[in-house]
C-alpha cells in the first residue's frame, strides 16, 4: 500500500489511558492524514499535516493531539482514551498537487492499511 | 465549509447492468473530486479524480464520473457491472484554497448480484 505503514494493527486498551498511533511513509509525501472511519459515518478527518511540525485539525479532533517531527512519520495520541474512540484509524499520505519540475504531484491520497483500536 | 453528501447508503444493481452511486459536494472554489474503493479489511484505494479539464474522467477498473458543476455532482458510473465490483465506495473533495483538507462521504455500499 503505496509505502505507508500503520503500527499497531490492533490494539486494546482501557479507558483512561494513553494511547498513541503511528504512520511511517517512505515515499516523502509532505501532506499526512489520520482519519477514523465508523459505521454510517464514513470517514471523518482527525488531523492533517502540510509538513514537519506543521499540523491543522480536521473534522473531529477533541480528544486527539498528532505530532510530526519527521517527513516521514505522524503520530496520533488519544491522551486519555474514551470508548466513543473506539474505531478503526487510518492514515493516509498526499504529495498535494502542484509540479515537481516536468512532473506533476499527485492530488489523490494513499492510505495504510487501517488500525483497529478497541477501548474497553 | 467543505461537505460531501452521499444519498443512498446502499445501491443493488444486477451482474451486467449499468451502476451509479450518487456524490454531491459543497465546497469554495473550484474542487478537486475523488472517488475511492474500500473492499473489506483494507484501506482504501484511489479509483479516479477530477481536478480539471473535461467533466468525463475514466479510472481504474473501468470506473467513470461525471462532473456537473451546476449541480455540484460527481457521480461514480459504470457501464457494466460486475459480481467484483461489490464495495463500499467514498466520495471525496478537496478545496483547491490552500489547507488541502480532503473530506470524505459516509460512503455507499454497492451490491452487485450475480
Amino acid at each position: 500500500d503505496a509505502g505507508i505503514t500503520q503500527s499497531p494493527r490492533h490494539k486494546v486498551t482501557e479507558t483512561g489511558t494513553p494511547v498513541t498511533l503511528r504512520c511511517h511513509q517512505t515515499e516523502n509525501h509532505r501532506y499526512m492524514y489520520w482519519y477514523r472511519q465508523d459505521p454510517g459515518h464514513g470517514l471523518r478527518l482527525i488531523h492533517y499535516s502540510y509538513g514537519v511540525k506543521d499540523t491543522d485539525k480536521g473534522e473531529v479532533s477533541d480528544g486527539y493531539s498528532v505530532s510530526r517531527s519527521k517527513t516521514e512519520d505522524f503520530l496520533l495520541t488519544l491522551e486519555s482514551a474514551t470508548s466513543s474512540q473506539t474505531s478503526v484509524y487510518f492514515c493516509a499520505i498526499s504529495e498535494g498537487g502542484g509540479r515537481a519540475g516536468n512532473r506533476p504531484r499527485n492530488t489523490e491520497a494513499f492510505f495504510g492499511q487501517g488500525t483497529r483500536l478497541t477501548v474497553v | 465549509a467543505q461537505s460531501v453528501a452521499q444519498p443512498e447508503d446502499q445501491v443493488n444493481v444486477a451482474e451486467g447492468n449499468p451502476l451509479t452511486v450518487k456524490c454531491t459536494y459543497s465546497v469554495s472554489g473550484n474542487p478537486y473530486l475523488f472517488w475511492y474503493v474500500q473492499y473489506p479489511n483494507r484501506g482504501l484505494q484511489f479509483l479516479l479524480k477530477y481536478i480539471t479539464g473535461d467533466n468525463l474522467v475514466k479510472g481504474s477498473y473501468g470506473f467513470e464520473a461525471e462532473f456537473n458543476k451546476s449541480q455540484t455532482s460527481f457521480h461514480l458510473k459504470k457501464p457494466s457491472a460486475l459480481v467484483s465490483d461489490s464495495a463500499l465506495y467514498f466520495c471525496a473533495v478537496r478545496a483547491n484554497t490552500g489547507g488541502f483538507k480532503t473530506i470524505f462521504g459516509a460512503g455507499t455500499r454497492l451490491f452487485v448480484k450475480a
